[in-house]
């Protein structure tokens, strides 16, 4: 079946850029997603790749995509103390039916 | 737009006890799912429904039932509550951008 892995913990200093990664299993996803996830509330969606991009840039956001060895990242330009949070990468399969397979999230803390 | 509607916020059961979470959602989507969020563990489908008037299992099943009573709303059942099933639920319905999910702010649910 579908497996996501991620990191449990990135710490980086406000300004800096942070590099939040993610694995996959499944080589016929389609769409990958970054959700973020603040202290007690539900999953924003951030950001989303079609499977056929190598990178998509959003703002402060970079997404990259390495299919070949099904890799995920997430980079946030100059991190700032609002982006402390649980980043969580998912993968969806094809078909219209398909569900998202999520990684068990990274917790990114961001020191002064 | 309201988005995706979860209640009650908190709960807390006693061992045996029964009860549905609720969720509803106002963006027209077709696809609806109930997640349980524990530490370490990211997030575990229960159950979804791909469409009005169908439901499937998710990878965790057991212990819940779930009802579609039309395309906005889709409840979660716990029969007898047992103290494994303190967690966080969240429920999410799929569409707009890239087909990814938006999730309800959740339900923190403890089990004594």
């Amino acid at each position: 079946g579908e497996d996501v892995e991620q990191s449990l913990f990135l710490s980086v200093r406000e300004g800096d850029s942070s590099v939040i990664n993610c694995t996959y299993t499944d080589s016929s996803s389609t769409y990958l997603y970054w959700y973020k996830q603040e202290p007690g509330a539900g999953l924003q969606l951030l950001t989303y790749i079609f499977s056929n991009m190598d990178m998509k840039q959003d703002q402060r956001l970079t997404v990259l995509l390495n299919k070949k060895d099904k890799h995920l990242s997430l980079r946030i330009a100059d991190t700032q103390t609002g982006d402390s949070a649980i980043y969580f990468c998912a993968e969806r399969g094809p078909g219209t039916a398909s569900k998202l397979t999520f990684g068990t999230g990274t917790r990114l803390q961001v020191t002064l | 737009n309201a988005g995706v509607t979860q209640t009650p916020k908190f709960q807390v059961l006693k061992t045996g006890q029964s009860m549905t979470l609720q969720c509803a959602q106002d963006m027209n989507h077709n696809s609806m799912y109930w997640y349980r969020q524990d530490p370490g563990m990211g997030l575990r489908l229960i159950y979804y429904s791909a469409s009005e008037g169908t439901t499937d299992k998710g990878e965790v099943p057991n212990g819940y039932n779930v009802s579609r009573l039309n395309k906005r709303e889709f409840s979660l059942r716990l029969e007898s509550a047992a103290p494994s099933q303190t967690s966080v639920y969240f429920c999410a319905s799929r569409g707009g951008r890239g087909y990814g999910y938006t999730f309800g702010s959740g339900t923190r649910l403890t089990v004594v």
